[in-house]
């Protein structure tokens, strides 16, 4: 079965702090992994792209890997600020159908 | 570049009534174009995929009419929600993707609540 779980399910972090997000992948054949950010209320927006042969890909404070072996992938968020404070959602593309397969993301919440 | 609005942002309707969300590309062609549902503390659920000019294509376990897509123009896509329940309230979200390209563009989305 095509999914994708994502850990922890929520997290709270102080102000300034650093966090990874982690994501599990079982969907086959796989074509992308993006990571989106979803503030309450609002769409998803795309912070990260990434193909089978990506390993590592940054914007600006968020760091994606991707361990296309182990099917697993993880969004490094550094020095958080309050505005970090959203869902963040891990979304792979399955390779056969060209279908997103959604995971349930991680309600992050950076206190002052 | 890659925008895509929705509008309302925000509506409240009786049970019984139906409701129309426009989901525009403002500075690109989508050929096609996707709606999901997202109820609360959940994931994005896709509702069907719609390519300009043919008919939507829906998901299992999705009334096609019930919620009746449009996708009449390379830069608009209407879900209209018919004969809505209160069980029909959630967050409606659409996507574009251009011709070509893999890339989902996401729009705010619309709460929808019937009362």
């Amino acid at each position: 079965k095509n999914q994708v779980e994502q850990s922890p399910q929520s997290l709270i972090i102080l102000e300034g702090k650093n966090c990874t997000l982690q994501c599990n992948y079982t969907v086959s054949p796989f074509s992308n992994l993006r990571w989106y950010k979803q503030d309450t209320g609002r769409g998803p927006v795309s912070l990260t792209i990434m193909t089978f042969s990506e390993n590592t890909k940054s914007n600006g404070r968020y760091t994606a890997t991707l361990d296309a072996d182990t099917k697993q992938s993880s969004l490094h968020i550094t020095a958080s600020q309050l505005s970090d404070s959203a869902s963040y959602i891990c979304v792979v593309t399955h390779g056969g159908f060209q279908k997103l397969v959604f995971g349930t993301g991680t309600r992050l919440l950076v206190s002052p | 570049g890659a925008v895509v609005s929705q509008h309302p942002s925000r509506v409240i309707c009786k049970s019984g009534t139906s409701v129309k969300i426009e989901c525009r590309s403002l500075d690109f062609q989508a050929t096609t174009m996707f709606w999901y549902r997202q109820f609360p503390k959940q994931s994005l659920m896709l509702m069907a995929t719609s390519n300009e000019g043919s008919k939507a294509t829906y998901e299992q376990g999705v009334e096609k009419d019930k919620f009746l897509i449009n996708h009449a123009s390379l830069t608009l896509s209407t879900l209209t929600v018919t004969s809505a329940h209160p069980e029909d309230s959630s967050f409606y979200i659409c996507s574009a993707q251009g011709q070509g390209g893999d890339e989902q563009y996401f729009g705010p989305g619309t709460r929808l609540t019937v009362t």
